[in-house]
């Protein structure tokens, strides 16, 4: 069963750029995975499926501030350009046999 | 546009039943799965199960099987999260989501259903 791994939080400034990282587990580093937004209050929205290769697909209306990039195990989600609308907490997702899916914990993001 | 619309809040007591329904549109129902996931107060999400609305195929997560039933009715595209006796640990938000195929990824998201379960 895949295990994604994420840190708790992260912050930075209002217009520069923020580097999430999302971690498989051993034995899971070539799947694939998705990126989902919750903004205080709200319901998560897709942002994007992101591959190993680190190609990557977004969701409708998804601004263009919102890219990924894959390293090994490691699956990214930056946010360029940070807007006050970005401050959401974020979760990466991916596809397990025995739950049929797993999410991360979550990054919680600060735009200061 | 693709939709999922949820049910509303719900207030209920410790082993009353219940169930919440999830009501797709802008897309061929039968053709997606649909899963259910959950969000207990200030916690992150959790996948409960999914099931496949063309065939009613259903797998569930261990740690809610037994606990849940999902349920689909392809003729009003609507698919169900239904509790037999609810305790106060089931009190949280609960989500629908849909995927392409079971091995695929969430796509779109339903807007919430709030279930609180008190005495």
């Amino acid at each position: 069963q895949p295990v994604l791994t994420q840190s708790s939080s992260a912050s930075a400034s209002l217009g520069s750029s923020v580097k999430l990282t999302c971690t498989l587990s051993s034995g899971h580093s070539s799947y694939i995975i998705a990126w989902h937004q919750q903004q205080p209050g709200k319901a998560p929205r897709y942002l994007m499926k992101l591959e190993g290769s680190g190609s990557y697909n977004k969701g409708s209306g998804v601004p263009d501030r919102f890219s990924g990039s894959s390293s090994g195990a490691d699956r990214y989600l930056t946010i360029s350009n940070l807007q006050s609308e970005d401050e959401a907490d974020y979760y990466c997702e991916t596809w397990d046999s025995n739950t049929s899916g797993v999410f991360g914990t979550g990054t919680k993001v600060t735009v200061l | 546009e693709v939709q999922l619309v949820q049910s509303g809040a719900e207030v209920k007591k410790p082993g009353e039943s219940l169930k919440i329904s999830c009501k797709g549109s802008g897309y061929s129902f039968t053709s997606y799965w649909i899963g259910w996931v959950r969000q207990m107060p200030g916690k992150g999400l959790e996948w409960m199960g999914i099931i496949y609305p063309g065939d009613s195929d259903t797998r569930y997560s261990p740690s809610f099987q037994g606990q849940v039933t999902i349920s689909a009715d392809k003729s009003i595209s609507t698919a169900y999260l239904q509790w037999s006796s609810l305790k106060a640990s089931d009190t949280a938000m609960y989500y629908c989501v849909r995927r392409i195929t079971i091995l695929d990824l969430i796509d779109y998201w339903g807007q919430g259903t709030l279930v609180t379960v008190s005495s």
